[in-house]
């Protein structure tokens, strides 16, 4: 596709649920970036794939938060036990590999987000 | 701590006008710093991206400045029209771990009068 496409675009689950959301990067890019944003706040960093492996996952917040990327393209985020708190826009990105050794990254390119919301 | 921090308040000017918005930082050392547009419900979408040895970077009607010792980036937005009306963030990347990954602002809202 031409870009990063995330589904579903709205999910709405009762407290103590499961969800998962799902991320299609765009064709060929090797980094992929989950992200939460809260309503009048910027995106807030949750883990970073490069390839099939989690290379940082010091933003997921708690072991509720899961996510997976197993054939290197499309990713999945789990949540657990869902809380109010957890509700938000979650946001995916992608990029090419990480440029030259020591050179600055590809730019990222954002999803539509999923919009989470916890009753 | 490390902080990024963006005027809260939104930006209201007339068309035509030049907009400027401002993003600081503290405890940071950025290898480079990003500029973002975002409209109500979509994601963010790469504008401009300056390194840390750059001082300026320009494309059409948008232009970014970096000042590190100020530890400050301007982005100004030329002729302003009102489909230039939207939230524009600021986002540092470190370069200093191995995730390259972004460290956002809360956004400045623009909205441009026509």
């Amino acid at each position: 596709g031409a870009g990063v496409s995330q589904t579903p675009s709205n999910k709405v689950t009762e407290k103590g649920k499961y969800v998962e959301l799902r991320c299609d990067p765009i064709s060929g890019h090797t980094a992929l970036y989950w992200y939460r944003q809260s309503l009048g706040q910027g995106p807030e960093f949750l883990i970073y794939f490069q390839g099939t492996g989690a290379a940082d996952d010091s933003g997921l917040p708690n072991d509720r938060f899961f996510a997976v990327r197993p054939e290197g393209s499309v990713s999945t985020l789990k949540i657990q036990r869902t809380e109010r708190g957890d509700s938000a826009v979650y946001l995916c990105a992608s990029s090419l590999a990480p440029a030259r050794a020591g050179g600055p990254q590809e730019t990222q390119y954002f999803g539509p987000g999923t919009r989470l919301l916890v009753l | 701590s490390q902080k990024i921090e963006q005027n809260s308040e939104a930006l209201n000017i007339q068309e035509g006008k030049t907009a400027t918005l401002t993003c600081n930082y503290t405890n940071y050392s950025p290898a480079y710093l990003q500029w973002y547009r975002q409209d109500p419900g979509r994601g963010p979408v790469f504008l401009l991206l300056i390194r840390e040895n750059e001082k300026e970077k320009r494309k059409e009607r948008l232009k970014v400045t970096f000042d590190t010792t100020l530890k400050q980036s301007l982005f100004h937005i030329t002729a302003s029209q009102p489909a230039d009306s939207a939230t524009y963030l600021c986002a540092l990347e470190t370069g200093m771990d191995s995730s390259y990954k972004l460290i956002f602002g809360s956004g400045t809202r623009l909205l441009v009068r026509p």
